[in-house]
């Protein structure tokens, strides 16, 4: 099955700079790769997603890069603000055609933003 | 505030009794699933139903029980649990089959005495 690594476990910014959060896949017929992110005491939100059809995706101040070579994408949020504090995680899918497979997520990053 | 809605938010029971877990959706999504998360860990699939057929992940133990009763209902079964099964337990809607974005409802809090 697919395996997904993410690095770092933590990350702590100041204010206003920008954070990038790495993740690396294992299987190259994954064709699916969002994020999300999850507050304390909530369920995870999907904050940008990109297809392997795609190599560089943005949304405002987030934008996620995929390298289908090397099997890695990565979250890059710039002007970091105190409310982008939370815990992200990266996940890989792939649609094998026999229904929805669920996705695999890495161990997630603790995001801290010091003011 | 999410569209899918989990109860109870907060369930609290002993090894030998018997609860469900509930979910909800009304975004006519067409997959539903049930995830597990360990404090300070990523969530882990446990079930999906797609298009009402059900997807095992072969590592969940029986005394956790799925059933669909239509396309905006989810439960979750629990029987004979375990100390170490106490977690948050997530669900989520997608609008159907080929990957896209999850709905996470916010959870229901589970710890078995």
């Amino acid at each position: 099955g697919e395996n997904v690594e993410q690095h770092p476990s933590t990350l702590s910014v100041q204010e206003g700079d920008s954070a990038v959060i790495k993740c690396t896949y294992s299987d190259s017929a994954s064709n699916y790769f969002p994020w999300y992110k999850q507050e304390l005491g909530k369920g995870p939100q999907l904050i940008i997603d990109i297809r392997s059809n795609v190599g560089e995706k943005k949304d405002q101040r987030i934008a996620v890069t995929l390298n289908k070579t090397a099997k890695h994408f990565s979250l890059h949020i710039t002007e970091t603000q105190p409310e982008d504090s939370a815990v992200y995680f990266c996940a890989a899918s792939l649609y094998s055609g026999g229904g929805a497979d669920g996705l695999t997520f890495g161990k997630g990053t603790h995001l801290i933003i010091q003011p | 505030d999410t569209e899918v809605t989990q109860t109870p938010k907060h369930l609290v029971m002993g090894m030998t009794n018997k609860k469900s877990l509930k979910c909800e959706q009304h975004m006519g999504h067409r997959a539903m699933y049930w995830y597990k998360q360990k404090a300070k860990k990523p969530p882990e699939l446990m079930f999906v139903y797609s298009y009402e057929k059900l997807s095992i992940n072969e590592s969940v133990p029986s005394r956790f029980s799925p059933e669909c009763p239509n396309s905006s209902l989810l439960n979750l079964h629990l029987h004979a649990l375990q100390p170490e099964d106490s977690a948050l337990y997530l669900c989520a809607s997608s609008q159907g089959a080929y990957p896209g974005e999850l709905f996470f409802g916010e959870g229901s809090r589970l710890t078995v005495l």
